[in-house]
């Protein structure tokens, strides 16, 4: 069974702080790495890919891939209350079926 | 805004009802999804179509019929629901289907059944 974990929080940081965000799965020959947003009553909105491992900045979000950790990461630099929503992990397994694998979510409030 | 548009929004119907969600996209992409996504859960792919053709049911009970009529069109046949299949109903869609490359979603299909 191919995994995704995540924290599921809820996580809340204070205005201007740096959110972490982390999430593991469980197969090594995984290929393609999202992080999506969702806010409350919304679809899930993608925010960062990453397919190699270090770092990868966009604006405010980086995400960090360690495949040999199986580990990846979003972080969130100078929080701002509009971040607060359920940010969602997947994973792309490899394979004849290569379909996207979602974690828990982990439900971030950013505190004015 | 996004570039994968579902209709209707909102869908609220009764368990005999016969509707129908439509998802469609412009961006070439030639894989489309279903999703069923429940409250405070991730999204629970149903079906995946790869240049028009079913190639992934995830078991779904067959109340749920999907068709894919052109590779911008994604539709879901809904038929005697029941009150656990309300749900926020996603769309996706991208490039092709074994890729790297990530799926974009429409804003979903907000369904009710009394």
């Amino acid at each position: 069974q191919k995994e995704v974990e995540q924290n599921s929080g809820p996580l809340s940081v204070p205005e201007g702080a740096i959110a972490s965000l982390n999430c593991t799965y469980s197969d090594r020959v995984s290929q393609s790495f999202f992080w999506y947003r969702q806010y409350s009553g919304k679809s899930p909105e993608l925010i960062m890919s990453i397919y190699s491992n270090g770092d990868k900045e966009d604006g405010r979000f980086t995400a960090q891939l360690n495949k040999a950790s199986q580990y990846v990461s979003l972080l969130i630099r100078d929080s701002q209350p509009s971040d607060s929503a359920t940010y969602l992990c997947a994973v792309n397994f490899g394979g004849s079926a290569r379909q996207l694998t979602f974690g828990s979510g982990t439900q971030l409030t950013v505190l004015p | 805004d996004t570039e994968v548009t579902q209709t209707p929004k909102h869908l609220v119907m009764g368990m005999t009802n016969k509707k129908s969600l439509k998802c469609e996209q412009h961006m070439g992409h030639r894989a489309m999804y279903w999703y069923k996504q429940k409250a405070k859960k991730p999204p629970e792919l149903m079906f995946v179509y790869s240049y028009e053709k079913l190639s992934i049911n995830e078991s779904v009970p067959s109340r749920f019929s999907p068709e894919c009529p052109n590779s911008s069109l994604l539709n879901l046949h809904l038929h005697a629901l029941q009150p656990e299949d309300s749900a926020l109903y996603l769309c996706a869609s991208s490039q092709v289907r074994d890729s790297n490359q990530p799926q974009h979603f429409g804003d979903g299909t907000r369904l009710s059944i009394l």
